[in-house]
C-alpha cells in the first residue's frame, strides 16, 4: 500500500465548469476526509465518511459541492460552476474508525492533494 | 466553536538553533491536540501528538506538552536542521463522533546551513 492518492493533482479550469477529483485511501481505513486549504490558511474541514455512509458536511460545503463514495472505498468530490473562490488545495485524508466508547484518536493520513486553479 | 491560534510566521533560523513555535487553542470538548508538517512537495504528515492534560507528545527530537491552564501547545526543538525546512501546523480534535481536525494556520520555518 502506497499510502492515500489524489488524482488530479492539478487542474486548471475556467470559471462556471465542472470539474471532479478522486481519493483513493488506504485500503484498510473505513473513514475518509476532505478538507480545503487555501493559500496561507491550515486546512479547513469539509465533509467525512464512514464506509460509504456521509455523516457530516460543513458549512463550508455549498449547494455547487458534492461528495459520493459509493463502494465504501475511493470518494469523489465534485463541484459545479466553479468560481474563482473555489481556487484552493483540496485535501483527502483517511483513518481507521475509534474504539467506540473510546478517547483514542486513529491517525489521520492525508494525500497529496489536488491543487484548484479557476480562471 | 473550535479554534488553534499559531505565532506568526515566517521563521528562519540557523541550523543548530533552537526552536519555539507558540501554538493555543479554544475546544468546546476535551480536545486531542497534534502537530502536523508538511515537507516541500509533500503532504501533510502527523508530527507528534497528545490526547489528555501534561502529556508530551515527542517525535524526530520535537516536542510538545499539553498545558490545560494555558490552554497551549508549544513546539519546541534544541537543534534544529536544515532538513526540518516545513510549514509547521498545530491542530486539534474532540473526541466524539467524527474526529475531525480544526486546523492553525501553519507557519514556515526555514533552517539555513
Amino acid at each position: 500500500d502506497t499510502g492515500v492518492s489524489q488524482n488530479p493533482r492539478h487542474k486548471i479550469t475556467k470559471r462556471g465548469q465542472n470539474v471532479t477529483f478522486r481519493c483513493d485511501p488506504i485500503s484498510e481505513h473505513n473513514r475518509l476526509y476532505w478538507y480545503r486549504q487555501t493559500l496561507g490558511q491550515g486546512p479547513e474541514f469539509l465533509t467525512y465518511f464512514q464506509n460509504e455512509a456521509q455523516l457530516e458536511k460543513s458549512r463550508l460545503l455549498s449547494d455547487r459541492f458534492s461528495a459520493e463514495r459509493p463502494k465504501g472505498s475511493f470518494s469523489t468530490l465534485e463541484i459545479q460552476r466553479t468560481e474563482q473562490g473555489d481556487s484552493a488545495m483540496y485535501l483527502c485524508a483517511s483513518s481507521l474508525v475509534p474504539l467506540a466508547g473510546s478517547r483514542s484518536y486513529n491517525e489521520q493520513f492525508f494525500g497529496p492533494g489536488t491543487r484548484l486553479t479557476v480562471l | 466553536g473550535n479554534s488553534v491560534t499559531q505565532m506568526e510566521g515566517p521563521v528562519t533560523l540557523s541550523e543548530e538553533a533552537f526552536l519555539t513555535i507558540n501554538c493555543t487553542y479554544t475546544a468546546t470538548g476535551y480536545p486531542s491536540l497534534f502537530w502536523y508538517v508538511q515537507y516541500p512537495g509533500e503532504g501533510l504528515q502527523l508530527l507528534l501528538k497528545a490526547t489528555k492534560a501534561d502529556d508530551k507528545g515527542s517525535n524526530k527530537g520535537f516536542e510538545a506538552t499539553y498545558r490545560k491552564e494555558t490552554t497551549s501547545f508549544h513546539l519546541e526543538k534544541g537543534s534544529v536542521q536544515v532538513s526540518d525546512s516545513a510549514v509547521y501546523f498545530c491542530a486539534l480534535s474532540v473526541s466524539g463522533a467524527n474526529s475531525k481536525l480544526t486546523f492553525g494556520k501553519g507557519i514556515t520555518l526555514s533552517v539555513r546551513p
